[in-house]
């Protein structure tokens, strides 16, 4: 069975400071995918970043990148240059992309971030 | 906006009702997913559907009940509430099965009084 494991409830970071959100996963699958989803207090998700278990780099798309780390099946997601805008919720995802009729999205139980400025 | 719609946004109701959730997904997305966030919880997997057919189930209470139907919509049927049940629901759509994002509605926001 897949897990996701996120071991910070809260954290409070001074604005423009970079910021570690951590992410843990277990599966025996071979191929899945990892997400990273925002959820302001506003309720909806908002997709941040997709990491595949093959992609050889780690994703980035703007501010977030991922520090993937496939031996460790730690799948960080790091901030640059917080903002006030980056308060929110944080779930790390991960999908399993090896069996059929499997392919829900399994969510940690989040970080709730707060941007101090 | 991720193209997946919602209704309706915010619900109210009693112990012991029934209530529906629908859901648009996006446009050509066969598979739609149904999610329930309690308050301060995480997401907890509830059903998924591919093109009309049931195809996984996760938590979801013999009270609760989906479908999905020719036109793609899904439906989240509630019946016999109870104070637990209120809940943030997500429906998700994605256009594949195997690969990419699960694009995120709204979310109806269910409280039982």
């Amino acid at each position: 069975a897949q897990k996701i494991t996120q071991t910070q409830p809260g954290m409070f970071v001074q604005e423009k400071e970079a910021v570690t959100l951590d992410c843990t996963y277990d599966t025996s699958d071979p191929s899945y995918g990892l997400f990273w989803y925002k959820q302001p207090s506003s309720g909806e998700m908002i997709f941040l970043i997709y990491q595949g278990s093959y992609d050889q780099q780690n994703a980035t798309e703007g501010r977030y990148s991922l520090n993937f780390q496939k031996a460790r099946k730690s799948a960080n997601l790091v901030i640059s240059a917080s903002q006030l805008g980056d308060s929110a919720m944080y779930f790390c995802a991960m999908r399993d992309l090896t069996n059929f009729g499997n392919e829900k999205l399994t969510f940690g139980t989040g970080t709730r971030l707060t941007i101090i400025p | 906006d991720s193209g997946v719609t919602q209704t309706p946004k915010h619900l109210i109701t009693a112990t012991g009702q029934r209530v529906t959730l629908r859901c648009s997904p996006r446009s050509g997305d066969l598979s739609v997913y149904w999610y329930q966030q309690s308050l301060d919880q995480g997401l907890q997997f509830l059903i998924q559907y591919y093109n009309g057919e049931e195809r996984a189930k996760g938590n979801i209470l013999e009270r609760f009940s989906a479908q999905q139907f020719p036109d793609l919509h899904s439906e989240l049927n509630l019946s016999s509430l109870e104070l637990g049940d209120s809940a943030l629901y997500f429906c998700a759509s994605t256009p594949t099965e195997l690969t990419g994002e699960l694009f995120f509605g709204e979310g109806s926001r269910l409280t039982v009084l």
